[in-house]
């Protein structure tokens, strides 16, 4: 059975901290990777997408890649109390499409 | 431009009623999600149209739910009987084609909570 896994947590990081969110998945032919961010009552919205292996910057955001060992991570610096959401890793294989799996989400909590 | 608009966005109902949602995705996106949220869990796909095509309905529960995407555009997702299992919310989501990229990009609407007591 294809998988996502995360930590659910929560994961409590002081204001300021860098947070490190990790995600593992079981399908080798997987191929495109996502974080998306869920507020409380939210719907998600996609923050990064990675597709080979290495790291991607987006602002305080950085996304790390690494297929031989089939793992995600998403990387925060500088956590704001508004980044306290919960993070969903997704991701794409060759074979499905358009279809996302997503797993089960982070929870991190940012205090000021 | 409007996003992904979903009604009801709340629905309470007792077990073994029927109950349906509507989705109406964002202009010029031809592909359509319905993804189901248990509380605590990520979303899990039911169906994706490709255009007026289900291309993926393999975790869709046959016996009790079924979708139409008329004309490509909005869709309508519909369980008969509900059970109380089937509490969850339940996202549309669209995302466009950039020729044969799938950038990963899914636009969710607000979702439709259903509570069945």
């Amino acid at each position: 059975q294809k998988e996502v896994e995360q930590n659910s947590g929560p994961l409590s990081v002081p204001e300021g901290a860098i947070a490190s969110l990790n995600c593992t998945y079981s399908d080798r032919g997987s191929q495109s990777f996502f974080w998306y961010r869920q507020y409380s009552g939210k719907s998600p919205e996609l923050i990064m997408s990675i597709y080979s292996n290495g790291d991607k910057e987006d602002g305080r955001f950085t996304a790390q890649l690494n297929k031989a060992s089939q793992y995600v991570s998403l990387l925060i610096r500088d956590s704001q109390p508004s980044d306290s959401a919960t993070y969903l890793c997704a991701v794409n294989e060759r074979q499905a499409g358009t279809a996302l799996i997503f797993g089960k989400g982070t929870t991190l909590s940012v205090s000021s | 431009e409007a996003g992904v608009v979903q009604s009801p966005r709340y629905k309470i109902i007792e077990k073994k009623q029927p109950v349906a949602f509507w989705c109406n995705p964002i202009s010029g996106h031809n592909t359509l999600y319905w993804y189901r949220q248990n509380l605590g869990q990520g979303p899990e796909l039911l169906i994706r149209y490709e255009n007026e095509e289900a291309v993926d309905d393999s975790q869709l529960p046959k016996d009790r739910f079924s979708a139409e995407r008329l004309k490509g555009v909005d869709s309508t997702l519909k369980i008969q009987p509900a059970e109380l299992g089937d509490s969850a919310v339940y996202l549309c989501a669209s995302s466009p084609r950039q020729g044969a990229v799938f950038t990963g990009e899914l636009f969710f609407g607000e979702g439709s909570r259903l509570t069945v007591l």
